[in-house]
């Protein structure tokens, strides 16, 4: 157990439709990494949160958002969705913001396993 | 340069040792991760390098040369459960909060 939590574990929807995930990173840590993994795909970077404020983007989409709250707690919302949205979305976190030094492992959480049918 | 390049799969005999390369553009990456994913799971930290040389942890080493680009990972007397992914990550260079940058992973089937 890495100690991040996500919610839902799955979660089925249809075309079109809005949904939310939710991500608790690690006690003490203020970095939040969103992945998306397709099958055959690696660990795709969406977007980077440290302590509430966006730190890094990588390939989200523009119906993709993400936020981090002030418990340090992330949600990422996916809106008018596609099937080929249809993916394991992990979270991970960390106790730096990344950067030139420090090792910055990343924990992941379980994922969350988006169906869109 | 942002690639990282491994091996899509790999098959290994039980009790047998086998090497996972990861190779990347010298000039884009400063220290290289290691993590395992089995099917359908999150992935699992298991090394980092950020000098040259090898680290031993158990049965499983990570090895980096920077002048090369090249880093491997080495897993001795393999088990059945070792079969999954392993994903080599890069920490790129420059100064600043970009996070990692992952490979595709390699699969590896561990048989009797």
């Amino acid at each position: 157990d890495s100690g991040v939590t996500q919610t839902p574990k799955h979660l089925i929807t249809a075309t079109g439709q809005r949904v939310t995930l939710r991500c608790s990173p690690r006690s003490g840590d203020l970095s939040v990494y969103w992945y998306q993994q397709s099958l055959d795909q690696g660990l795709q970077f969406l977007i980077q949160y440290y302590n509430g404020e966006e730190r890094a983007k990588g390939n989200i989409l523009e119906r993709f958002s993400a936020q981090q709250f002030p418990d340090l707690h992330s949600e990422l919302n996916l809106s008018s969705l596609e099937l080929g949205d249809s993916a394991l979305y992990f979270c991970a976190s960390s106790v730096t913001g990344g950067g030139a030094s420090g090792m910055n492992e990343q924990f992941f959480g379980p994922g969350t396993r988006l169906t869109v049918l | 340069g942002q690639n990282i390049d491994q091996p899509t799969e790999m098959t290994a005999t039980e009790g047998a040792i086998v090497q996972i390369n990861c190779t990347y553009q010298t000039s884009g990456f400063n220290g290289l991760f290691w993590y395992q994913q089995h099917a359908g799971e999150a992935p699992t930290f298991l090394s980092y390098n950020v000098l040259d040389g090898l680290e031993e942890k158990g049965r499983f080493s990570s090895f980096l040369s920077r002048s090369k680009g090249y880093s491997y990972l080495l897993l001795k007397e393999l088990q059945m459960k070792d079969s999954a992914s392993y994903l080599c990550a890069g920490r790129p260079l420059w100064a600043g909060n970009t996070p990692l940058v992952f490979g595709k992973g390699t699969r590896l089937s561990v048989i009797a």
